[in-house]
């Protein structure tokens, strides 16, 4: 069973504009959401991460929205550049677990 | 510094071959993961080592064998792979302290083809 759930599998966007993954989780004993970026032949790198006690949280061109309620959580990628042509993976934990459930990974393409 | 090394990069071996993975942090993590990644997947955990001690077994089959030999070393010996044990085969660590957030940091991984 998937307890992560990711969409969409890939995503071409424009130079410039704005990518948005979401993903969806059940179980509500999860309380961090971190998401990863990982380049062909590398391994994952933490991107950012968001906890449930704010709705938003925003780095530089990334944002995490988070709708508690809704359990969804969504990364916007604004003005995305051919250099964040990466994989997207969402996961989630309960914070002072050790176990990580990754979403299905979205492939971003952004043309030039 | 939140680096996590990994060693050998690449890793060709034949299926009755044995050969180990090696990783290294210098973070004072006292958690330590393995994971193994097919191509276009999530990595799927493999087993969790907890302050030096094996926590989490996701049933790996018995030709694949954990070693944590200190709190900044972990090993993942090879025996009698099959070919579909190809595959990016990544580190992570992470605090597993109390009241800190146990985020998860990633080593370049382990590229395994067996023959």
């Amino acid at each position: 069973q998937q307890q992560v759930k990711q969409s969409p599998q890939s995503l071409i966007v424009q130079k410039g504009g704005i990518s948005i993954i979401n993903c969806a989780y059940e179980n509500t004993a999860f309380d961090y959401f971190p998401w990863y970026q990982q380049f062909p032949g590398k391994g994952p790198a933490l991107l950012i991460a968001i906890r449930p006690d704010v709705s938003e949280k925003k780095e530089g061109r990334f944002t995490i929205s988070f709708n508690k309620s809704a359990k969804q959580f969504s990364l916007h990628i604004m003005d995305s550049q051919p250099g964040d042509s990466a994989t997207y993976f969402c996961a989630a934990s309960m914070i002072m677990g050790n176990q990580f459930y990754f979403g299905t990974g979205t492939s971003l393409t952004v043309i030039p | 510094d939140t680096e996590v090394t990994q060693t050998p990069k690449h890793l060709v071996m034949g299926m009755t071959n044995k050969k180990s993975l090696k990783c290294e942090q210098h973070m004072g993590h006292r958690a330590m993961y393995w994971y193994k990644q097919k191509a276009k997947k999530p990595p799927e955990l493999m087993f969790v080592y907890s302050y030096e001690k094996l926590s989490i077994n996701e049933s790996v089959p018995s030709r694949f064998s954990p070693e944590c030999p200190n709190s900044s070393l972990l090993n993942l010996h090879l025996h009698a792979l099959q070919p579909e044990d190809s595959a990016l085969y990544l580190c992570a660590s992470s605090h597993q302290g109390q009241g800190v957030i146990d985020t998860q940091y990633f080593g370049p991984g382990t590229r395994l083809t067996v023959l």
